[in-house]
């Protein structure tokens, strides 16, 4: 069966330090990957998405992430938080074994301070 | 603009009441989701539909009940059944019916019961 964990469930860092926000998978075949960003009493925004091709995906708003199958990681990265960057991120997994669901991970939000 | 609307934004209800949460989109996509989201618990699948006329139970459909007689509308009843009503609901849907593609997300219905 498909999982997400993301670890910490905040994470808080300094405006122009670096964000990196985990997530490790479980998929007993090739997953697919996707980062979501979430606005207070809004819906989720795709980020970024990992198809098996390219390991090192790049997303909007200068997010990144990396898909490292020997870990089962895919851990966002920005090189210099934005206090527009304050918000909650969701990690999600989908695979051919799970039918057509997505699983979401419990979610990570992210304080920027100035 | 192609995407999805939800209404209302916010609902209030007195306990014991049956209450349909509105779900349309314009993007002619044939999947459409429905999640419940309450704090720290990341998003949870209550129903989803592949097709028209066709609807799947999610892993939280007890208390809930969904129709999908349009491609475009997939509204939600939350029936008196449903012991802890309020919550944060997005509606969701997704073009191709393929585990590697993104879904879209509404903005959300926050639903009070008291």
């Amino acid at each position: 069966a498909q999982s997400v964990t993301q670890l910490g469930s905040h994470v808080s860092v300094s405006e122009g330090a670096l964000v990196l926000l985990r997530c490790n998978y479980s998929s007993s075949v090739p997953p697919y990957l996707f980062w979501y960003v979430q606005y207070p009493n809004q819906g989720l925004q795709l980020l970024l998405k990992y198809t098996s091709a390219a390991t090192l995906v790049k997303g909007i708003n200068g997010f990144e992430a990396e898909f490292k199958k020997s870990e089962t990681s895919f851990h966002l990265t920005k090189p210099s938080a934005h206090m527009s960057d304050a918000a909650e991120y969701f990690c999600a997994v989908s695979d051919s074994t799970g039918g057509f669901k997505t699983i979401f991970g419990a979610g990570t939000r992210l304080f920027v301070k100035a | 603009d192609g995407g999805i609307t939800q209404s209302p934004k916010y609902l209030f209800r007195k306990e014991g009441q049956n209450v349909t949460l509105s779900c349309e989109q314009n993007l002619n996509h044939d999947a459409m989701y429905w999640y419940r989201q309450d704090p720290g618990q990341g998003l949870r699948l209550i129903y989803y539909s592949q097709i028209v006329n066709d609807f799947q139970k999610g892993d939280i459909a007890e208390g809930y009940s969904v129709s999908r007689e349009k491609k475009e509308s997939f509204p939600l009843t939350v029936t008196s059944a449903q012991k802890n009503p309020t919550a944060f609901y997005l509606c969701a849907s997704r073009g191709q019916n393929k585990q590697k593609y993104e879904q879209y997300f509404g903005p959300g219905t926050r639903l009070t019961v008291t």
